[in-house]
């Protein structure tokens, strides 16, 4: 059975702390993604990386950075963590490049409140 | 600017009835059009796709629609059940290695 897994369900960071998010697939997809989820707004994407070492910007990067050491790991840290901050942040991996399978598979998500 | 645009935001439909979610999108070079269903705690899952070859893909209750030239898709929910309750997102992308786009979602309550 394929597997995302963020390491916490549920956070709660200060004002001004540096937040890791850490996720892991045992999938041995290439592609990585870093959506934040929240009411009326849908899923926006971070932040991505196609290989290790890589990462390009999403939709909404800003205040956020990524890091890709190795391939099943991709983590998400809040530089200095703000109250506009607080949201759910959901992981998601898909298959290598190719036509046939685009399918995403997402990790249950982090509930993060910034207080 | 928003790519996929998701309608209705909140939906309630009877139990045994039809569940109809329209999005439309801008981008004509996407050709990758997923429904992903998400229940209450959980990251949202695949629930059907589609690509641009067919207009119609259908899988059990679910079907997705696609209009090519109106640039719509949709996904139609027969007898709808009270465990079809969450919350639907339609996501488009380009084939390759684009990410996908997801609309604002809806969310669907099926009340007996």
């Amino acid at each position: 059975d394929v597997k995302v897994t963020q390491s916490s369900r549920y956070l709660v960071k200060r004002t001004g702390e540096k937040v890791f998010l850490e996720c892991v697939q045992d999938m041995d997809h290439e592609n990585m993604f870093w959506y934040r989820q929240d009411p009326g707004l849908g899923l926006r994407l971070i932040y991505f990386s196609y290989d290790v070492k890589m990462k390009e910007k999403g939709d909404i990067p800003e205040g956020y950075s990524v890091s890709r050491e190795k391939k099943e790991r991709f983590s998400l840290i809040l530089e200095s963590a703000s109250t506009n901050q607080t949201s759910m942040y959901l992981c998601a991996s898909s298959s290598p490049r190719g036509y046939t399978n685009t399918e995403a598979f997402f990790g249950q998500g982090t509930r993060l409140t910034v207080v | 600017q928003q790519q996929v645009k998701q309608s209705p935001q909140s939906l309630i439909v009877q139990k045994g009835g039809i569940s109809i979610i329209n999005c439309a999108y801008e981008n004509t070079a996407f050709d990758y059009f997923p429904w992903y269903q998400q229940f209450p705690g959980k990251g949202p899952a695949l629930l059907i796709a589609i690509r641009p070859d067919v207009s119609e893909k259908k899988e059990g209750r679910f079907t997705i629609s696609f209009n090519k030239s109106a640039k719509q898709f949709s996904l139609h929910i027969m007898d709808s059940q009270p465990g079809d309750s969450a919350t639907y997102f339609c996501a488009a992308s380009v084939t390759g290695n684009t990410p996908l786009v997801f609309g604002k979602g809806t969310r669907l309550s099926v009340i007996a």
